[in-house]
């Protein structure tokens, strides 16, 4: 079956640090992927997404991630982050032929700390 | 562009009482919408995708009859929850895509609290 793994539930980091979180999703000819923030009580807002080209996507806020097909991963990153990237993240995948339905990740909780 | 909107944002209700979401695509046309229903500390968990003027197709171990789901418009999908029960109680979101687009544009959601 489809799925999508975010391998860290919580990730805590100090301000101005730089942070990772991973996502790897299970293996298809093509595969469109995206990366969602949500803060507490509200909906998703997109950060980036992979439809093609360049496997490097910048998005909002300073952050980026990078399509590894060998890999199957779509890491997020942020360089530097602030208090106020502090909120759930979600990885989510379309797999190409399909009905265009979103498969997510469980989400990883990043807490930036002072 | 490519804003979605969710009414009412809250919602309190006593149970075995319906109660109806709207989910609104206000600058565009949304072929498909899409409810997802999300548990505190939880990921979301599709409950069933709806195509304008056609039945909604729901997941596995949604009960269809308990969850309505109407799409009249291309700009506008319902869900109503009937008979509202306390393990009803969620975060519900939408979202909505245009034709043609793997992109899905999400609501705001609506807190469901059942009493």
């Amino acid at each position: 079956a489809q799925s999508v793994t975010q391998l860290d539930s919580q990730v805590p980091v100090f301000e101005e640090a730089p942070v990772e979180l991973r996502c790897n999703y299970s293996s298809s000819v093509s595969v469109y992927l995206f990366w969602y923030v949500q803060y507490p009580n509200q909906g998703l807002q997109l950060l980036l997404k992979y439809l093609s080209g360049s496997t490097l996507v910048k998005g909002i806020n300073g952050f980026e991630a990078e399509f590894n097909k060998s890999q199957t991963s779509f890491h997020l990153r942020k360089p530097s982050v602030h208090i106020s990237d502090t909120a759930e993240y979600f990885c989510a995948v379309t797999y190409g032929g399909s009905q265009g339905n979103l498969i997510f990740g469980k989400g990883t909780k990043l807490s930036v700390k002072p | 562009g490519a804003v979605v909107s969710q009414h009412p944002s809250r919602v309190i209700c006593k149970s075995g009482t319906s109660v109806k979401i709207e989910c609104r695509s206000l600058d565009f046309q949304a072929t498909t919408m899409f409810w997802y229903r999300q548990f505190p500390k939880k990921s979301l968990m599709l409950m069933a995708t709806s195509n304008e003027g056609s039945k909604a197709t729901y997941e596995q171990g949604v009960e269809k009859d308990k969850f309505l789901i109407n799409h009249a418009s291309l700009t506008l999908s319902t869900l109503t929850v009937t008979s509202a029960h306390p393990e009803d109680s969620s975060f519900y979101i939408c979202s909505a895509r245009k034709g043609g687009s793997y992109e899905q544009y999400f609501g705001p959601g609506t807190r469901l609290t059942v009493t």
